[in-house]
């Protein structure tokens, strides 16, 4: 059973980076075909999609987003981080790391992670 | 961008009912089209993809229909622990997008 666990502060103040990580347990991030995922959830609005990485390494980024994040991985620790710079109070939202498979369909998810921007 | 659009909002509906939840695309999805259900403070779950293969471990109530732009989501026999929010999902065209989401709560 593949497990996911997001880590990271809560709290962000305005014009900083937000960095966030997902531990990954029960499957390994450098195998199979699936991506690994960020996605986050503002408050009563839907999921929007941040960004992937696969198994290789490659990355995708929502275009609304490019300009500010980045995802990287760390097969030693098999995790995966999310770095989203220059935030501000619509940042805020709970933070989802999830498991893609065929690059599309989310079959495990974490918990997910309220971060807050907000000085 | 593909838009998703879900309707209605909200659902009242009772236990036992079958309720049917719809999902709109903006522009054709083929059959690349996922729903989730989320439970009040918790992760989403993945019920079907491929508008209509469940997801290991879901049970055969659930049911999805649909291509192209129009798209369904059916629940026979409504158990209570049913009563959540569903949301779909293209992922024809990247950046991948999610609807806002069908509250379904008892009536």
């Amino acid at each position: 059973q593949v497990q996911l666990q997001e880590s990271g502060p809560g709290l962000v103040k305005p014009s900083e980076t937000l960095s966030l990580t997902c531990t990954v347990s029960g499957g390994s991030i450098s195998s199979g075909s699936y991506y690994w995922v960020w996605l986050r959830q503002p408050a009563g609005k839907e999921l929007e999609y941040i960004g992937r990485i696969y198994t290789s390494g490659s990355t995708n980024y929502n275009p609304s987003l490019k300009s500010r994040v980045s995802i990287s991985g760390d097969t030693s620790k098999n995790q995966f981080s999310l770095r989203l710079s220059s935030v501000t109070a619509a940042d805020t939202a709970v933070y989802y790391c999830g498991r893609s498979f065929f690059g599309g369909p989310i079959d495990y998810w974490g918990q997910g992670t309220l971060v807050t921007v907000s000085s | 961008e593909i838009v998703v659009t879900q309707s209605p909002a909200t659902l009242s509906v009772s236990p036992g009912e079958r309720p049917t939840l719809s999902c709109r695309a903006s522009h054709s999805v083929d059959t690349y089209l996922a729903w989730y259900q989320q439970r009040p403070g918790q992760a989403p779950r993945l019920l079907i993809y491929d508008v209509s293969t469940r997801a290991t471990g879901i049970p055969g109530r659930f049911s999805g229909s649909g291509s192209g732009t129009e798209f369904t989501l059916s629940i026979s026999g409504l158990e209570s622990e049913d009563f959540a929010v569903y949301f779909c999902q293209q992922y024809k065209k990247w950046p991948y997008t999610f609807g806002q989401g069908t509250k379904l709560e008892i009536k």
